[in-house]
């Protein structure tokens, strides 16, 4: 199984900071790497594809990079609405597996 | 408009069988992969199990084989999860989830809980 492990697990900042949050898998998974947001009391909704490509509906404050075993979702000026838990979830090999999850929150 | 709708859930003992049914409306269901995501109370999502189209391959999580089977019946667009021997710790929001080309999730149900206690 393939071990998703995101970084931090927490993360408590001011509205329009710069969010970084980290994902590394225990083995290569390519591009196979996908994002989700979900709000308190809501279902995940997708964020990122294939570790990059961005989803329509979705501001352009919110990006992907990486491949192989480190990824990074990057929110660039947050949003009070973004405060959310953000997962990171791969596709290369079942059984698929998601990171813990990183929450964040305003200051 | 692509629709998920989960239920079947409820409040079981342990030991005992429950199962799962997703109603699935706006998209051509026998083309497409599905999968269960299941989310403790304040924890994290795992990803529980998934179907190919025609259902002729399934996966599934360490934590739920050889007790759970996931099936589907393209002639009704719904998709079960047959869950025996229920534990404590599958108790849990289940989540409907369609996968697009087999990889992201782009269509999420609501969820239904399973809450199995004594």
């Amino acid at each position: 199984e393939i071990v998703l492990t995101q970084s931090p697990d927490f993360q408590s900042v001011t509205p329009k900071d710069k969010v970084t949050i980290t994902c590394r898998a225990s083995q290569s998974i390519g591009g196979n790497l996908h994002w989700y947001q979900q709000k308190p009391g809501q279902s995940p909704k997708l964020l990122i594809k294939y570790a990059s490509q961005s989803i329509s509906g979705v501001p352009s404050r919110f990006s992907g990079s990486g491949s192989g075993t480190d990824f990074t979702l990057t929110i660039n000026s947050l949003e009070p609405e973004d405060v959310a838990a953000y997962y990171c979830h791969q596709s290369s090999t079942f059984p698929q597996t998601f990171g813990q999850g990183t929450k964040v929150e305003i200051k | 408009e692509v629709q998920l709708l989960e239920s079947g859930g409820g409040l079981v003992q342990p030991g005992v069988s429950l199962r799962l049914s997703c109603a699935a409306s706006g998209f051509p269901f026998s083309s497409y992969a599905m999968t269960w995501v299941r989310q403790a109370p304040g924890k994290g999502l795992e990803w529980v199990s998934g179907i190919t189209g025609f259902g002729g391959s399934t996966h599934y999580a360490d934590s739920v084989k050889g007790r759970f089977t996931i099936s589907r019946d393209n002639s009704k667009n719904t998709l079960y999860l047959q869950m025996n021997s229920l534990r404590a710790e599958d108790t849990a929001l289940y989540y409907c989830a369609r996968p697009y080309s087999n990889a992201y999730f782009d269509h999420w149900g609501l969820g239904t809980l399973v809450t199995v206690s004594s």
